[in-house]
């Protein structure tokens, strides 16, 4: 069970206002990511995390920046968005398994 | 090279049949070994986790992994218009590090 919380889950935004995208876990789960997806393409890792005030930028370049202040929430926030900003981000987590689970989604498109 | 690869397909068969995916990755030292289902619009779900070489059944869904090739599959049996989706192979590293494919679309035609 995946228990991984993501909103808002579908957000339409104007160019250039701040917006922040939640995610959280109430499993105490140290390691958690940060993908974007675009409809039909790969997964891209933009951020990570393998505990508080820990953070990582992952493979892909991203304008998004993150923070871990609590085990529980992992927010990506974007200062200014923009149209190119228009995605899905997936939030995921490490299970006590070593299974990477996936929250909803948060499905952003950027006018 | 890619980490993981993957047929993008798309991979038709009829309801009932057994569709076979397969993936291949590059660095020997992968650890774990997953496959993940997404359906149009929404995100990854765990269907198997693969550790060991060899097969591994759940229920219609049965991986196979041969760490010497490289190469790991997903066979579903008896195959439903609900398996209709992308399936992604990921392989973990060392280091908590998850690389994916970029999925094989897979079609099942009533």
């Amino acid at each position: 069970e995946a228990d991984i919380y993501q909103t808002p889950r579908y957000l339409v935004i104007g160019t250039g206002k701040k917006i922040t995208l939640e995610c959280s876990q109430t499993m105490g789960h140290d390691k958690m990511y940060w993908y974007q997806q675009d409809p039909g393409m790969e997964l891209h890792l933009i951020h990570y995390s393998y505990g508080v005030n820990s953070t990582e930028k992952g493979d892909l370049s991203s304008e998004s920046t993150v923070s871990r202040i609590r085990t529980e929430h992992f927010p990506l926030t974007l200062e200014s968005a923009r149209p190119s900003h228009t995605s899905q981000y997936l939030c995921a987590s490490i299970h006590d398994t070593g299974e990477l689970f996936f929250g909803e989604g948060s499905r952003l498109t950027v006018l | 090279q890619k980490e993981v690869e993957q047929n993008s397909g798309p991979l038709s068969v009829p309801e009932g049949a057994i569709a076979s995916l397969n993936c291949t990755y590059s660095d020997r030292v992968s650890q774990s070994f997953f496959w993940y289902r997404q359906y149009s619009g929404k995100s990854p779900e765990l269907i198997m986790s693969i550790y060991s070489n060899g097969d591994k059944e759940d229920g219609r869904f049965t991986a196979q992994l041969n760490k010497a090739s490289q190469y790991v599959s997903l066979l579903i049996r008896d195959s439903q218009p609900s398996d209709s989706a992308t399936y992604l192979c990921a392989v973990r590293r060392a280091g908590n590090q998850f690389y994916f494919g970029t999925g094989t679309s897979l079609t099942v035609i009533p």
